[in-house]
């Protein structure tokens, strides 16, 4: 199946900085990528809707000048943290659409854990 | 996007076939049921699909009834490696649906 990258795997950073996340789909392009959110036990949250080439799409609740997205190519896709808090700690997951066929597959990336201090 | 309902937990013992059935009664014409597969501080990955009937890959079959309310991931032969949570999802990417995912079924496999 189709690859999907995140990096870092895992990072530390002190209150306040900003972390960077990319997600990157390995063999194929995509238009449409996704990133969720994720806290120990419970299920993956939409956080938004990244469109190559245009503004993401936020879920509701989700602070836009916190979690910065850009899709800048069509196999790249970023979310920044901003200013981050010990509350922003957790798993954050993208993932990639791929086109295919009738129905479009998506595939995810491995995780990233981030842990504030 | 359709709503699921699936069990919080299930145990099952190795070497079992697991069953984990998905209520999904507001599902649209047009929608697609997908079953992933998520271990701890991993990323979802996919199992199987399906638009009706019976579906069968090298992992899994998944059986949808005719009125595709609901649908069942069968997991033959279990062994402690398939401890994992199971997320069942309903939609239609087509349609630039996004993935929202519900609770999922935590499933436990003892020795």
């Amino acid at each position: 199946g189709a690859v999907v990258s995140q990096h870092p795997s895992r990072v530390i950073c002190k209150s306040g900085t900003s972390v960077k996340i990319e997600c990157r789909s390995l063999d194929f392009q995509a238009t449409t990528m996704f990133w969720y959110r994720q806290f120990p036990k419970q299920s993956l949250m939409l956080m938004a809707t990244s469109n190559e080439g245009s503004k993401a799409t936020y879920e509701q609740g989700v602070e836009k000048d916190k979690f910065l997205i850009n899709h800048a190519s069509l196999t790249l896709s970023t979310l920044t943290v901003t200013s981050a808090h010990p509350e922003d700690s957790s798993f954050y997951i993208c993932s990639a659409r791929r086109t295919s066929g009738r129905v479009d597959e998506q595939y995810f990336g491995p995780g990233t854990r981030l842990t504030v201090t | 996007l359709a709503k699921t309902t699936q069990p919080i937990s299930m145990d099952s013992y190795e070497g079992q076939e697991v069953n984990i059935t998905c209520s999904h009664n507001n599902i649209a014409t047009n929608d697609y049921i997908t079953w992933y597969q998520q271990f701890p501080s991993q990323g979802p990955r996919f199992i199987i699909q399906g638009y009706k009937t019976k579906v069968t890959n090298e992992v899994a079959s998944l059986f949808i009834p005719a009125d595709r309310k609901s649908s069942t991931l069968s997991l033959p032969r279990v062994s402690l490696s398939d401890t994992a949570v199971y997320y069942c999802l309903v939609g239609n990417q087509n349609r630039d649906d996004k993935i929202i995912f519900g609770k999922g079924t935590r499933l436990h496999i003892l020795p």
